[in-house]
């Protein structure tokens, strides 16, 4: 199952702060953030494992909720680069060997 | 020095048509992807080739045909092409399938195909 995202869009001013949600209805081994800008391809940012290990962005935080099978990626102090499209990647228990990404996260900061 | 590189960039293409769209990783990794975005944007795996090994085979038509020749090319047939196969396409890689869960992917550039 797809996981669910929110919002699904959000403009900023330069310096604020969003938060972007991701929640699976599956029990999860990790989850994957990524950022997508326009014509270009999916970059990661980082990944969340069971256990509170992370790996990735130092700029940008995240958190992950095991037991509520949900993860926040954090984003402080907006640059007009952090503009784009997030992505949530799920992992699940199940051993199928794949991501399963959220619809997006579309996110505009303004100058 | 492209990590990973998809040609072509764009296709446009007649209904009815073959086509393929060719991928290829310096990367050293194991296991490449082909994902599916559609116009509303949702990245969606078709396969996964783990050492020219399919190991993931969506629920995607008969029509389109992964193939790996080594570990560091995957290639996507896809014959007759259809109105609703206009997306871009990306290739991914990652290092090891079965680590999967704790590994980064790397996404090709996307290959933009339009079908009329």
């Amino acid at each position: 199952q797809q996981p669910v995202q929110s919002p699904q869009a959000v403009i900023l001013r330069e310096g604020e702060d969003a938060v972007i949600n991701c929640s699976s209805s599956k029990a999860l081994y990790s989850v994957h953030w990524y950022r997508q800008k326009h014509g270009e391809a999916p970059v990661f940012l980082m990944i969340l494992l069971k256990g509170g290990e992370q790996k990735g962005h130092e700029k940008i935080s995240a958190s992950f909720n095991e037991k509520k099978q949900q993860s926040s990626l954090y984003l402080t102090a907006s640059q007009l680069s952090y503009s784009g499209t997030y992505f949530c990647g799920t992992y699940g228990r199940d051993s199928s060997y794949k991501l399963i990404f959220g619809s997006g996260t579309r996110l505009l900061v303004r100058p | 020095d492209t990590a990973v590189s998809q040609t072509p960039k764009y296709l446009v293409t007649q209904m009815g048509n073959d086509k393929s769209i060719k991928c290829e990783q310096n990367l050293g990794h194991d296991t490449m992807y082909w994902y599916k975005q559609d116009s509303k944007k949702f990245l969606k795996i078709m396969f996964s080739y783990n050492n020219k090994e399919l190991i993931i085979n969506e629920t995607v038509p008969n029509r389109f045909s992964p193939k790996s020749p080594d570990k560091a090319h995957l290639n996507l047939h896809i014959n007759s092409l259809e109105l609703g196969d206009s997306a871009v396409y990306f290739c991914a890689s990652s290092q090891d399938l079965w680590d999967s869960g704790q590994e980064t992917q790397y996404f090709g550039p996307g290959t933009r195909l339009l079908v009329l």
